[in-house]
């Protein structure tokens, strides 16, 4: 079975500050991942994936992720917070031919301060 | 375009009652799901379907009822509301393969009371 653990279920940085949310999955094979942000009262919608290939994966609004197979690790990053940022971020992992039933994490609330 | 597309937005039922979520997408997607999504827990999978007239269970299935009828529509039926059935309730669409992403619907909250 799949699974995946959120560091830190509250992030709270200043605005320009490097964004780091963690990120560990496990699977008994190498899985799909993905990124989700939920801004308040919205539904998901995808900020990168990982799929094959580079594992360095770039999203939108400025965010990327690495996946690290060794450490069964794929941290988000952003360099410089914005206070458009704020909000709930859910790592996932679906697994090749498992269909895309999606495992999420617990999720991580990113407050952004001046 | 209009994606996956949840009614109602917002719904308080009393114990007991008994209600119909529904769900519809315009996007030919094979597979759809139904996810809860409860604070600090993150979303969990309550029943999922491959395709028209398939459906089976996810992680917490019990109390909830779902059918497959057509590709576009994916209704989540509640039976005797309980207020452990509290919750955000989310529909999404994929098409099959693994490594592509689900879209979702932008949510119902439910409140029972």
């Amino acid at each position: 079975a799949q699974s995946v653990t959120q560091l830190g279920s509250h992030v709270s940085v200043s605005e320009g500050a490097l964004v780091l949310l963690r990120c560990n999955y496990s699977s008994s094979v190498p899985p799909y991942l993905f990124w989700y942000v939920q801004y308040p009262n919205q539904g998901l919608q995808l900020l990168l994936k990982y799929t094959t290939g580079a594992t360095l994966v770039k999203g939108i609004n400025g965010f990327e992720a690495e996946f690290k197979k060794s450490e069964t690790s794929f941290h988000l990053t952003k360099p410089s917070a914005h206070m458009s940022d704020a909000a709930e971020y859910f790592c996932a992992v679906s697994g090749p031919g498992g269909g895309n039933k999606l495992t999420f994490g617990t999720g991580t609330q990113l407050k952004v301060e001046l | 375009n209009a994606g996956v597309t949840q009614t109602p937005k917002f719904r308080i039922l009393k114990i007991g009652q008994s209600m119909t979520l529904q769900c519809t997408q315009d996007m030919n997607h094979n597979y759809m799901y139904w996810y809860r999504q409860d604070p600090g827990m993150g979303l969990k999978l309550i029943y999922y379907s491959v395709g028209a007239g398939i459906t089976d269970k996810g992680e917490v299935p019990n109390g909830y009822n779902v059918s497959r009828s057509t590709t576009e529509d994916f209704p989540l039926r509640l039976e005797l509301a309980a207020p452990s059935q509290t919750s955000v309730y989310f529909c999404a669409s994929s098409p099959p393969t693994g490594d592509t992403e689900a879209f979702f619907g932008q949510g119902t909250r439910l409140t029972v009371v």
